[in-house]
């Protein structure tokens, strides 16, 4: 596709299910981020993977979130036990290549992550 | 430490009216790099324009106008005659350094709207 692709778009689960949130970034891109953005607030860094691993995972809240990028293309964003606190829209994002200037960040449209 | 600071919450105008969202920043870096981007309700954010520490030159791009000062760390956005499509919450970020790596830093966001 031509954009960040993110799914599902609304997921509903209830308090302490797993969950998993799946980002396709721009075919090529080798950069991607997971930010989260609360209601009425902005999007918050969680991790940057750069290639196959996490290159900066400090924005990540508690050890119940996890994301993985097994080939460098897809990213899972894994959370477990959820918690109400966890709702939010989940955003990805990709950038082309990592080194030289600051380069642009695309997002998706986001995952809506309710839990009841 | 980095922070984005946009004090206006909400603004509300009348259609063909100017109106400057505000934008201040910190950071210890030398060397960063500062961003707008829109998120309309749709919910996708849609960048706006990149400026980098060493250009302090104002842009203006159709009815978008931006004035970076470094001496008042502000970064603030003017839309000329404005429109209704011009509602939606306006981001202003910060990434530091000179990589892509880097992540972004978001302030709260600003709320425009537009009243035919």
């Amino acid at each position: 596709g031509a954009g960040v692709s993110q799914t599902p778009s609304n997921k509903v689960t209830e308090k302490g299910k797993y969950v998993e949130l799946r980002c396709d970034p721009i075919s090529g891109h080798t950069a991607l981020y997971w930010y989260r953005q609360s209601l009425g607030q902005g999007p918050e860094f969680l991790i940057y993977f750069q290639g196959t691993g996490a290159a900066d995972d400090s924005g990540l809240p508690n050890d119940r979130f996890f994301a993985v990028r097994p080939e460098g293309s897809v990213s899972t964003l894994k959370i477990q036990r959820t918690e109400r606190g966890d709702s939010a829209v989940y955003l990805c994002a990709s950038s082309l290549n990592p080194t030289g200037l600051a380069g642009m960040q695309f997002f998706g449209p986001g995952t809506r992550l309710t839990v009841l | 430490a980095q922070k984005v600071t946009q004090a206006q919450t909400e603004i509300s105008v009348v259609e063909k009216e100017d109106v400057t969202l505000d934008c201040v920043y910190e950071t210890r870096d030398t060397t960063y790099y500062l961003f707008w981007y829109k998120q309309p309700p749709s919910g996708e954010l849609v960048f706006l324009i990149r400026r980098n520490s060493f250009d302090e030159q104002n842009e203006i791009s159709g009815r978008y106008s931006w004035n970076f000062q470094k001496s008042t760390s502000s970064f603030n956005f003017t839309i000329t005659a404005s429109q209704v499509v011009d509602s939606a919450v306006y981001f202003c970020a910060l990434s530091e350094g000179y990589s892509s790596a880097s992540k972004i830093i978001f302030g709260s966001g600003t709320r425009l709207s537009i009243r035919p």
